[in-house]
C-alpha cells in the first residue's frame, strides 16, 4: 500500500511566520502535489514536482513556495503566513505511467494539515 | 480552460443506485475523468477513471458520452458508508492542468 504522510494534521501560526509543511511517500513515486482544500472551492493545485528539483507552479502559487531535494519529500513553505492561507492542506503523490511528468495516473493523498493563521 | 461543475450535493438511500453527473465542456482532448472519494478527516480516494465510453470496476461505473462535455459516476446498491464527498477531475498530459470539481456531498440514509 501507498503511504503518503504529512509531518503535522493541525497546525496553527501567527501572521508572518514562517511555515514549514513536510510530506513523504514511500512508493518511489515521481510525481508530487501540494493542494489545498476549502469549502465550495474543491482542491486547488499550488505547486507539483516531476523529479527531484524540479517544480512547475499549479493554479494558485502566490504566497507559497516548495522544495524537493529527495525524491520521497516535498515541502511546502509559507514565508511569510497570512490569514487568508488559513486551510486544509493535501499532498499527494503519482506515478508516472508513460514518460509524461504530469500523467493522469493515481494520486495518492496524504491524510491533510488543518493550518490556522492567527 | 476545462473547468469542472457537480452538484454541491444529494440524498439517496441504501440499496438505491446513485448517479453523480460532472459537467466539463471544455475538456482538453487528452483530458482523462477521474472520481475520487473522500471522507471526513482523510485525503481524497481514487475510485475509477475513464477517457470515454463506459468504464466499470468493482466499485463503480463511469459513463461518458461521445462528446465527453459531461461525465456520470455511478454506484450501485450504495450503503450507509458511502456517505462521502466525491469529486470530478479533468486531467492529463495535453496541459499542466488538473481541474477539479467542487465536490458533491453524497448522504446516504438508512
Amino acid at each position: 500500500d501507498v503511504k503518503v504522510t504529512q509531518s503535522s494534521r493541525y497546525l496553527v501560526k501567527r501572521t508572518g511566520e514562517k511555515v514549514f509543511l513536510e510530506c513523504v511517500q514511500d512508493m518511489d513515486h515521481e510525481n508530487m502535489f501540494w493542494y489545498r482544500q476549502d469549502p465550495g472551492l474543491g482542491l486547488r493545485l499550488i505547486y507539483f514536482s516531476y523529479d527531484v528539483k524540479m517544480k512547475e507552479k499549479g493554479d494558485i502559487p502566490e504566497g507559497y513556495s516548495v522544495s524537493r531535494e529527495k525524491k520521497e519529500r516535498f515541502s511546502l513553505i509559507l514565508e511569510s503566513a497570512s490569514t487568508n492561507q488559513t486551510s486544509m492542506y493535501l499532498c499527494a503523490s503519482s506515478l508516472v505511467n508513460s514518460g509524461a511528468p504530469l500523467t493522469t495516473d493515481t494520486q495518492y493523498f496524504g491524510p491533510g494539515t488543518r493550518l490556522t493563521v492567527l | 480552460l476545462a473547468k469542472t461543475t457537480q452538484p454541491i450535493s444529494m440524498d439517496s438511500y441504501e440499496g438505491q443506485e446513485v448517479n453523480i453527473t460532472c459537467s466539463h465542456n471544455n475538456i482538453a482532448t487528452n483530458d482523462y475523468i477521474t472520481w475520487y472519494q473522500q471522507f471526513p478527516s482523510q485525503g481524497p480516494r481514487f475510485i475509477i477513471q475513464g477517457y470515454k465510453t463506459k468504464v466499470t470496476n468493482e466499485v463503480a461505473s463511469l459513463f461518458i458520452p461521445a462528446d465527453r462535455k459531461s461525465s456520470t459516476l455511478s454506484l450501485p446498491r450504495v450503503s450507509l458508508s458511502d456517505t462521502a464527498v466525491y469529486y470530478c477531475l479533468v486531467g492529463g498530459l495535453s496541459n499542466y492542468q488538473l481541474i477539479w470539481g467542487a465536490g458533491t456531498k453524497l448522504i446516504i440514509k438508512p
